[in-house]
C-alpha cells in the first residue's frame, strides 16, 4: 500500500511570492489533515477534512492560507503572500474511517528568501 | 483547547539502557494519546499509541503509560539500541470515533551513545 504523496518536497520562493502544495491520501483514506512543523518544534495543526468538508480549520490563518479538497481525495494548500515566517515544513497526513491513527507524509521544506 | 508538553528535550543514554519520555495534557477530554519518531528529514512515523481505557501498553521493547488521574503518560525504551536515536513526539487528542486533529509536544532528542 502507498503511504501519503507530497509534492514538491522542497520549494524556495521569495516573500510575497504564492506558493502551492499538493497531498495524496492514502487510498481509502477519508479524513485529511495539514500540520505545520517548524524547525525543533513538534507539528501543529492547520485544516482538518472529512471528505471534501473542511470541519476544524481554527488554527488556519485565513488572510494568507487557503486549503481545498474539491473531490474528497486530493488536497491542496496554498500561501498568497508568503511571508518569511512561513519557512517551515508543511506535513499532510491521513487517517482511516473510525480510527485514531494517521499516517503521515514526508512534507513539504518550504524556504521564504 | 489542549496544551502538551514534554519532558526532557534531550536525553542521552547508553547503549542498552532504559530511556523514559514524559508528558503531560491539560483537557481531560483528550482520549487517544500516540507516539511518533521523527528522523531527520523524514516524516513522523507512529510507534505506539494508547487510548484512555488502558492504563498501560507494550510492544516489544516499547511501552507506553496512562495515567488518566495526573494527565500524563510516558514512553519507555529498554534496551536501547543505535537505531533508536531520533526525535520522539508524544500527542493527545479527542476521538469520538473519527480523528480529532493531534496536538504535539515540543519532541525530546534522544541520543544513543554507544
Amino acid at each position: 500500500e502507498a503511504g501519503v504523496v507530497q509534492s514538491p518536497r522542497y520549494k524556495i520562493i521569495e516573500k510575497k511570492q504564492p506558493v502551492a502544495f499538493w497531498c495524496n491520501p492514502i487510498s481509502g483514506h477519508n479524513t485529511l489533515y495539514w500540520y505545520l512543523q517548524n524547525l525543533g518544534q513538534g507539528p501543529e495543526l492547520l485544516i482538518r477534512y472529512e471528505n471534501e468538508e473542511a470541519v476544524d480549520d481554527s488554527q488556519l490563518p485565513k488572510d494568507r492560507f487557503s486549503a481545498e479538497r474539491l473531490k474528497g481525495v486530493d488536497s491542496t494548500l496554498k500561501i498568497q503572500p508568503a511571508e518569511l515566517g512561513d519557512s517551515a515544513v508543511y506535513l499532510c497526513a491521513s487517517s482511516p474511517d473510525n480510527t485514531d491513527t494517521q499516517y503521515f507524509g514526508p512534507g513539504t521544506r518550504l524556504t521564504v528568501l | 483547547g489542549e496544551n502538551v508538553e514534554q519532558h526532557p528535550s534531550t536525553l542521552s543514554v547508553q547503549e542498552g539502557d532504559s530511556a523514559v519520555i514524559k508528558c503531560t495534557y491539560s483537557d481531560s477530554a483528550s482520549n487517544y494519546f500516540p507516539w511518533y519518531k521523527q528522523e531527520l528529514g523524514k516524516r513522523p512515523q507512529l510507534i505506539i499509541d494508547i487510548r484512555s481505557n488502558v492504563g498501560e501498553k507494550k510492544d516489544q521493547r516499547i511501552a507506553v503509560t496512562l495515567n488518566k488521574t495526573a494527565k500524563h503518560f510516558s514512553l519507555h525504551i529498554t534496551e536501547t539500541q543505535p537505531e533508536d536515536s531520533a526525535v520522539y513526539f508524544c500527542a493527545a487528542s479527542y476521538s469520538g470515533g473519527g480523528a480529532d486533529g493531534l496536538t504535539f509536544g515540543k519532541g525530546t532528542h534522544l541520543i544513543i551513545q554507544p
